[in-house]
């Protein structure tokens, strides 16, 4: 997986919980990314980042925040959980914004009961 | 309309058959175009990326980009049980560069 790692790889929670999920890179690639991935949606971007302490919103950023402090770390944290963000949520990376050839972590199994 | 369009399917082939799987986009104006093969339960996997018009030959695979038509292929040559998964296709948005991803195509190869 490119020296991507996402943890936890499976988490189940309740409603309200806050919950945070790490995307770790070995790659020291500038670009960091966090999608979902929901039958019948396909893979939607909620943030990504281009740079330690830059990011920005992707489509469905709604109910989500990310910090990055350093390259090699992204955060991902869903401040109250909702049953509508049950999903598998992927992380990915990418070297250059001009083509955007993009790598992804193994994902995060997120149960919101 | 989508800005990137796939056959849902499931796409099913025999082995050693050619499988064709296509996708096309709304944004006149991209420029970088991709392919992903997911397994089930397992990360989307880069496999084929094109930047020009014409055809991109790598091993069994070959992806074709008409910009004209906006649309790209992706050929799976002597296709094997192996390959049976589920195929994205991804569009470097020409506004602030981000992928957009189809909602993939489901390729069967039976045996």
């Amino acid at each position: 997986d490119a020296g991507i790692t996402q943890s936890p790889r499976h988490k189940v929670t309740e409603t309200g919980t806050p919950v945070t999920l790490r995307c770790h890179q070995t790659e020291n690639h500038r670009y960091m990314y966090w999608y979902r991935q929901d039958p019948g949606h396909g893979l939607r971007l909620i943030h990504y980042s281009y740079g330690v302490k830059d990011t920005d919103k992707g489509e469905v950023s709604d109910g989500y925040s990310v910090s990055r402090s350093k390259t090699e770390d992204f955060l991902l944290t869903l401040e109250s959980a909702t049953s509508s963000q049950t999903s598998v949520y992927f992380c990915a990376i990418s070297a250059s914004a001009s083509y955007n050839e993009q790598f992804f972590g193994p994902g995060t199994r997120l149960t919101v009961l | 309309q989508k800005e990137v369009e796939q056959n849902s399917g499931p796409l099913s082939v025999p082995e050693g058959a050619i499988a064709s799987l296509n996708c096309t986009y709304s944004d006149r104006g991209s420029q970088s175009f991709f392919w992903y093969r997911q397994y089930s339960g397992k990360s989307p996997e880069l496999i084929m990326f094109i930047y020009s018009n014409g055809d991109k030959e790598d091993g069994r695979f070959t992806a074709q980009l008409n910009k004209a038509s906006q649309y790209v292929s992706l050929l799976i040559r002597d296709s094997q049980p192996s390959d049976s998964a589920t195929y994205l296709c991804a569009v470097r948005n020409n506004q602030g560069g981000k992928l957009i991803f189809g909602q993939g195509t489901e390729l069967s190869v039976k045996p």
